[in-house]
């Protein structure tokens, strides 16, 4: 089974904080994906990586960064944090097989507080 | 870009009876699609997913979802539903970005004794 795990399942932070929320998949995928799901909205891309050290912005790319230095490991990065980037947060990798058809397999989240 | 909509925001339902989640999409060509379950607290788990071939397919937990052209939807069904199904449930399709899906806003159900 594919499993993908984030680094904490509840975040408090402080505002301006820089923040580091970690994920990791052992299943050797391609390319892997922060979501934010605030209610009433869904899920929200913010990047992906389709390879090692390489990214793309998706639709919410403001006030957040990424990493992804190993295959296995992306980071999503909040430079400065604010008040109204409180919300859940998931990580979600594919194994890369297509545009459009390849199955996502999502972390547990992190739901993050911004005091 | 391809999207998909959820009309409605929250379900409720007598455990036992049947079960329908509608999902709309929105896209000229045959749309990629998928119906994943978060339940409270959890990460999404995909239940099923239309690529092309057979408009009716299965999924994980008894559930099953059919693809209709003609109304552009494809609609997520159980025949019974159970208490443990009580989750919010997304509709996606292949996003705009290459690799990446978009998601409906999402419906909650509530299943009552």
């Amino acid at each position: 089974d594919v499993k993908v795990t984030q680094s904490s399942r509840y975040l408090v932070k402080r505002t301006g904080e820089k923040v580091f929320l970690e994920c990791v998949q052992d299943m050797d995928h391609e390319n892997m994906f922060w979501y934010r799901q605030d209610p009433g909205l869904g899920l929200r891309l913010i990047y992906f990586s389709y390879d090692v050290k390489m990214k793309e912005k998706g639709d919410i790319p403001e006030g957040y960064s990424v990493s992804r230095e190993k295959k296995e490991r992306f980071s999503l990065i909040l430079e400065s944090a604010s008040t109204n980037q409180t919300s859940m947060y998931l990580c979600a990798s594919s194994l890369g097989t297509g545009p459009g058809t390849d199955t996502q397999y999502f972390g547990p989240g992190t739901r993050l507080t911004v005091l | 870009a391809q999207s998909v909509t959820q009309p409605d925001i929250h379900i409720t339902v007598s455990e036992g009876a049947s079960l329908e989640l509608r999902c709309n999409y929105s896209y000229g060509a045959t749309p990629y699609l998928f119906w994943y379950v978060q339940s409270p607290g959890q990460g999404l788990q995909l239940l099923l997913k239309y690529f092309s071939g057979d408009t009716l397919v299965q999924g994980i937990k008894g559930f099953e979802a059919e693809f209709k052209r003609s109304q552009s939807s494809f609609n997520l069904r159980k025949p019974s539903v159970h208490w443990s199904d009580a989750a919010e449930y997304f509709c996606a399709t292949g996003g705009s970005s290459g690799y990446a899906l978009n998601f409906g806003k999402g419906t909650s159900l509530l299943v009552t004794p």
